[in-house]
């Protein structure tokens, strides 16, 4: 069935640390997987994307890496600030080609100064 | 920088009551959804329209639901006859060209609650 989920609810990171988000995805079907961003009360807010043809891609402080050996994708943010924290979403298109998201439970990421 | 818009942020109303939910999406934009998102739970699609009609719909998408583009800017969601189960916050994404993979963004949501 559909389902992409991440290992914890909850991240409490450091200032300044990094942390690391995980997700693992089930459709090995999908070819598109995005990171999302929600702070309370708001939508959510793209920050980076991969395709399937690649394994790694670097914004501005967050990487992510795909697996498809594994099914895995993972978030990582660099130096992490107060700002950052969220809950952070990944997820994948559906290979119907509508263009329909298929989001995980997400992770709560709490910042301690 | 351009951004998705909805209105109203939040709309509470009456069991049984039929509620509209308004989203401008992104101008240049030709693909249009809507998701919805129980409190603490993840994010839902419901539905996504291209060329005037819906291309894929969800199970939660019943005949309870419907989407319109009534004209070149907004994008619309109505609920006939709310049930309690339909409180959530439901948002609104668009991305632009014809390849899956380009970024939806997303609408801020309107808070639902039904009474």
């Amino acid at each position: 069935g559909e389902s992409v989920g991440l290992h914890l609810p909850t991240l409490s990171v450091q200032e300044g640390d990094n942390s690391i988000i995980n997700c693992a995805y089930s459709n090995s079907a999908s070819d598109y997987f995005i990171w999302y961003k929600q702070e309370s009360g708001k939508g959510p807010q793209f920050i980076i994307d991969i395709r399937s043809n690649m394994d790694k891609r670097q914004g501005q402080r967050v990487t992510v890496l795909l697996n498809k050996t594994v099914k895995h994708l993972s978030l990582q943010i660099a130096a992490t600030q107060p700002g950052d924290s969220a809950v952070y979403f990944c997820a994948e298109n559906s290979p119907s080609n509508t263009g329909k998201l298929i989001f995980g439970q997400g992770t709560t990421l709490q910042v301690k100064p | 920088e351009p951004e998705v818009t909805q209105t109203p942020s939040h709309q509470v109303t009456q069991m049984g009551q039929e509620v509209i939910l308004r989203c401008v999406p992104i101008s240049n934009h030709l693909y249009f959804y809507w998701y919805r998102q129980i409190l603490g739970q993840k994010v839902e699609f419901l539905v996504s329209f291209y060329n005037n009609e819906i291309s894929e719909k969800s199970e939660i998408f019943d005949d309870q639901f419907s989407v319109e583009r009534p004209d070149g800017s907004n994008f619309t969601l109505k609920i006939r006859s709310t049930k309690l189960e339909d409180s959530a916050m439901y948002f609104c994404a668009s991305r632009d060209r014809g390849a899956s993979t380009d970024t939806q963004y997303f609408g801020p949501g309107t808070r639902l609650t039904v009474l």
